[in-house]
């Protein structure tokens, strides 16, 4: 089964306002979430580390004031799309694992269509 | 950064047939995983490997690590149409460390014909 759900699946929302997508670690914590971003017809790339109790780690290029990340539970990260603009419409998923160096299990993704 | 490079990129193959994909990189990885995506829904792994030259099986899928550990290759065995969807390569950089950060492949579409 299931042991990274993802929430919401999909949102569409008008351009100027937020988002957020929620991650949770099920019957397992996790200090360390990792957030991806899916183009169409494109391939994974990871836009950030998910740390909790303290501040993520962005890739480069990634925008840390517009994707706001809180890890604010060992089960639970959150990812807020600040602002969002039609070009931030992609796929978004969440990935943790169970154990230090285990394979990561991912969530179902978000699909964000922003108009 | 490590780069993955993937083939196919896609593949069209008759119910019942074998396939195989292949995954290289410029440098070491001391993991390979593989994944299958389904439209609209995030990746799932199907086999991890973590030492050169290891042969795992997963019951129609095979994937092997590479003894130069720069390759690997997943075969599946008598396809059938739910084996459609994207299959990804992906390792963590070398050291792994806490931080279990993966780079993906580009991806191959399978699309099999009933």
């Amino acid at each position: 089964g299931a042991v990274v759900s993802q929430h919401p699946s999909w949102v569409i929302c008008k351009s100027g306002t937020s988002v957020k997508i929620e991650c949770r670690s099920l019957d397992f914590q996790a200090t360390t979430m990792f957030w991806y971003r899916q183009f169409p017809k494109q391939s994974l790339m990871l836009m950030a580390t998910s740390n909790e109790g303290s501040k993520a780690t962005y890739e480069q290029g990634v925008e840390k004031d517009k994707f706001l990340i809180n890890h604010a539970s060992l089960t639970l990260s959150t990812l807020t799309v600040t602002s969002a603009h039609p070009e931030d419409s992609s796929f978004y998923i969440c990935s943790a694992n169970r154990e230090l160096n285990s394979p990561l299990h991912f969530g179902n993704g978000t699909r964000l269509t922003v108009t | 950064g490590q780069q993955l490079n993937q083939s196919p990129q896609s593949m069209f193959i008759q119910e019942g047939e074998d396939v195989s994909m292949n995954c290289t990189s410029s440098s070491i990885f001391n993991t390979w995983l593989w994944y299958k995506q389904d439209p609209g829904e995030g990746p799932v792994l199907l086999i991890a490997l973590y030492k050169a030259g290891e042969l795992t099986s997963n019951g129609r899928l095979t994937a092997q690590f590479g003894i130069t550990r720069k390759d690997s290759f997943l075969n599946i065995s008598a396809s059938i149409p739910s084996d459609v969807g994207i299959y990804f390569c992906a390792g963590p950089p070398r050291g792994g460390g806490s931080n279990y950060k993966l780079t993906f492949g580009k991806g191959t579409l399978l699309t099999v014909n009933p």
